[in-house]
């Protein structure tokens, strides 16, 4: 199937850990974003990667690094886990003018 | 930075009825504005888009509507289906190389009765 598949699904851990999310995309785009959903399903921009380089980068805490070693992937590391990154991560690609896909999210719980 | 605002929050109606959604934003520079909606446990899927060079746009039973002078875009569903019921978003972007950089609307719960 052509999509763009995020794992895990469902992440559960402990304030202070480090985890990383993973996003790949088989669409052929250049482009991909990872967006965060809060609890009142707010969606907000985090990362933008075109062809591995990062160009768009909003106001998210240091704890939070993405990285792209390919244009068909793109992971998210989160440092130091707090109860507030608690949210719905969503990967989602796109190329040139076309529409943003989105995969079906990670939610993490930090407890 | 842009601004969307999303109106209703919730919006209840009948099998059959028409749903209206509308949405509101700040920067003068968006020219891409995208409806997304999106199912329990599922990521957001776009259901339509327009661009600030058209005014209307329709696909079968979905049409966006779009005032660039008043900021204002809207999304109609007629015949509407229990199955079109889902959380939407409205979204805008400035284009260019920020097609993908959206502000999202708070979203609008549907629920359509049978």
């Amino acid at each position: 199937d052509t999509a763009v598949s995020q794992t895990p699904k469902y992440l559960v851990t402990q304030m202070g850990n480090d985890k990383s999310i993973k996003c790949e995309q088989n669409l052929g785009h250049d482009t991909m974003y990872w967006y965060k959903q809060d609890s009142k399903k707010f969606l907000k921009i985090m990362f933008s990667y075109n062809n591995k380089e990062l160009i768009i980068n909003e106001t998210v805490p240091n704890r939070f690094s993405p990285k792209s070693p390919d244009k068909a992937h793109l992971n998210l590391h989160i440092n130091s886990l707090e109860l507030g990154d608690s949210a719905v991560y969503f990967c989602a690609s796109s190329h040139g003018a076309s529409p943003l896909h989105f995969g079906n999210g990670t939610r993490l719980t930090v407890t | 930075g842009e601004n969307v605002e999303q109106h209703p929050s919730t919006l209840s109606v009948q099998e059959g009825d028409s749903a209206v959604i509308k949405c509101t934003y700040s920067d003068s520079a968006s020219n891409y504005f995208p409806w997304y909606k999106q199912e329990l446990g599922k990521g957001p899927q776009l259901i339509i888009d327009i661009r600030s060079n058209v005014g209307e746009k329709k696909d079968q039973r979905i049409a966006v509507t779009l005032n660039k002078t008043a900021k204002h875009f809207s999304l109609h569903i007629t015949e509407t289906q229990p199955e079109d019921s889902a959380v939407y978003f409205c979204a805008a972007a400035a284009g260019g190389t920020s097609y993908g950089k959206l502000t999202f609307g708070q979203g609008t719960i549907l629920t359509v009765h049978p």
